[in-house]
C-alpha cells in the first residue's frame, strides 16, 4: 500500500491568513493526488483533484500543486467556512489510501 | 445530482457480520463510469477506503479487509450493500457509501455503526 504523511497535523491560523498543507506519498503518484475538506460530522468533500485541479463550485482560494511524492494545498485568504480538517488522498493505485489529516482551526 | 444514503443497523455484536445499504438516486449503479464504494472513518480519525462494486460485478476490495468483506449490487432496486463479518470492536467507525472515479466526488452522509456486545 501506499502510505501517505500529512504536515502539519494541526495549525491555527486567522481569517484572511494563507495557510499551506503538505502531503507526501511514499512512492511516485504522479499526479495521481486528491485533497477533501471535512468538518464536524458531515463527509468529506472533494476540493482538489488530479494534484492541481480545482473540483466545480470549489472556491478559487484553494489550490494545489506538486507531483511525485511531495504535494501542497494552499487556502489564499482563509474564510470561517474554512476551518475544518483536510485530507490528501492518493488515486495511483488500489488500495486507495488517505492521509491523516491537517485540522484548520481559529487562532 | 447524484445522491446516496447508507442503511443497517447502528449496532452491531462482536463476531457478528455488519451489513449496509446505499441507494442511490439520481444515478444508475449499473453505470461503467464510475465505481461504488465504501469508506469508513473510525470516531475521532482518519479515512480508511473499503472497497468498490463496479459495472455489476466486478468488485476491488482493501486487502486489510478482503477476507471478511463482501459488496454486492442490486441493479433492480439501484442500491450496493456491504457485509463485513466477524466484526470487532475495532470496526467501529462511520461507515460512507460513496461513488468514485479516481476521486470520490460524492459521498452518502455516513452512517455510525458501533460493535458492541
Amino acid at each position: 500500500d501506499i502510505q501517505m504523511t500529512q504536515s502539519p497535523s494541526s495549525v491555527s491560523a486567522s481569517v484572511g491568513d494563507r495557510v499551506t498543507i503538505t502531503c507526501r506519498a511514499s512512492q511516485d503518484i504522479s499526479s495521481w493526488l486528491a485533497w477533501y475538506q471535512q468538518k464536524p460530522g458531515k463527509a468529506p468533500n472533494l476540493l482538489i483533484y488530479a494534484a492541481s485541479n480545482l473540483q466545480s463550485g470549489v472556491p478559487s482560494r484553494f489550490s494545489g500543486s506538486g507531483a511525485g511524492t511531495d504535494f501542497t494545498l494552499t487556502i489564499n485568504g482563509l474564510q470561517p467556512e474554512d476551518f475544518a480538517t483536510y485530507y490528501c488522498q492518493q488515486a495511483n493505485s488500489f488500495p486507495l489510501t488517505f492521509g491523516p489529516g491537517t485540522k484548520v482551526d481559529i487562532k | 445530482q447524484v445522491q446516496l444514503q447508507e442503511s443497517g443497523p447502528g449496532l452491531v455484536k462482536p463476531s457478528q457480520t455488519l451489513s449496509l445499504t446505499c441507494s442511490v438516486s439520481g444515478g444508475f449503479i449499473s453505470s461503467a463510469d464510475h465505481y461504488w464504494s465504501w469508506i469508513r472513518q473510525p470516531p475521532g480519525k482518519g479515512l480508511e477506503w473499503i472497497g468498490y462494486i463496479y459495472y455489476r460485478e466486478t468488485s476491488n476490495y482493501n486487502p486489510s479487509l478482503k477476507s471478511r468483506l463482501t459488496i454486492s449490487s442490486d441493479l433492480s432496486k439501484n442500491q450496493f450493500s456491504l457485509k463485513l463479518t466477524s466484526v470487532t470492536a475495532a470496526d467501529t467507525a462511520v461507515y460512507y457509501c460513496a461513488r468514485q472515479s479516481n476521486y470520490v466526488d460524492t459521498w452518502g452522509q455516513g452512517t455510525l455503526v458501533i460493535v458492541s456486545s
